[in-house]
């Protein structure tokens, strides 16, 4: 079964600042997607970045960027510039074309 | 505003009793996915649906139930409730039968039981 691992169970940054949150998987599948979803307060899963497996290439949206190191299944989110609306748990999630499967998740607290 | 709509948004019961938990897709999802979300937790998985028809099953109980209707709206049936089954549940959408695309997520129903 696929399992997914976040160690960092709390993170903070200071406002403008750089922060990388750790994400790593376990998969036997070679074609498979990985994502990371932003839960603020409110509660609501909101979708942060997507990277396809066969895509070497690191995804990247505005100030979120990933580092995908396929050989060792690490998916790792940079946030640049960090804001205090960025304060949140963050959820890395896999899935292989079946479910989606969730980390355990990072709370980020954005310091002003 | 992701398009998917749960209602209840809050649901407060004793143990013991029967709730349903309401969800409509984005506007031409097909599948319908459903997670748990205890306190401080991570998603669990429970169930997913794709134009009707069941397509994934995860950790959900036997006290759990779902369906999706040829509407495309799905309901969870919550039976015999226990104290730890207090949680936020979320129903999530995406076009396809696959967990390729990304999923969009409902608000979520907090389901408290006392």
């Amino acid at each position: 079964a696929q399992t997914v691992t976040q160690s960092q169970p709390e993170m903070s940054v200071q406002e403008a600042e750089t922060v990388t949150l750790s994400c790593t998987y376990d998969t036997s599948e070679s074609d498979y997607y990985l994502f990371w979803y932003k839960q603020p307060p409110s509660r609501q899963m909101i979708l942060v970045i997507r990277q396809e497996a066969y895509k070497q290439q690191n995804a990247t949206e505005n100030r979120f960027s990933v580092n995908f190191q396929k050989a060792a299944k690490s998916f790792s989110l940079k946030i640049s510039d960090s804001q205090l609306g960025d304060a949140a748990m963050y959820f890395c999630a896999y899935s292989n074309g079946n479910k989606l499967v969730f980390g355990a998740g990072t709370i980020l607290r954005v310091k002003s | 505003d992701s398009g998917v709509t749960q209602t209840p948004k809050h649901l407060i019961t004793a143990t013991g009793q029967r709730v349903t938990l309401r969800c409509s897709p984005r506007s031409g999802d097909l599948s319908v996915y459903w997670y748990q979300q205890s306190l401080d937790q991570g998603l669990q998985f429970l169930i997913q649906y794709y134009n009707g028809e069941e397509r994934a099953k995860g950790n959900i109980l036997e006290r759990f139930s779902a369906q999706q209707f040829p509407d495309l709206h799905s309901e969870l049936n919550l039976s015999s409730l226990e104290l730890g089954d207090s949680a936020l549940y979320f129903c999530a959408s995406s076009p396809g039968g696959t967990g390729i695309s990304p999923l969009h997520f409902g608000n979520g129903t907090r389901l408290t039981v006392t």
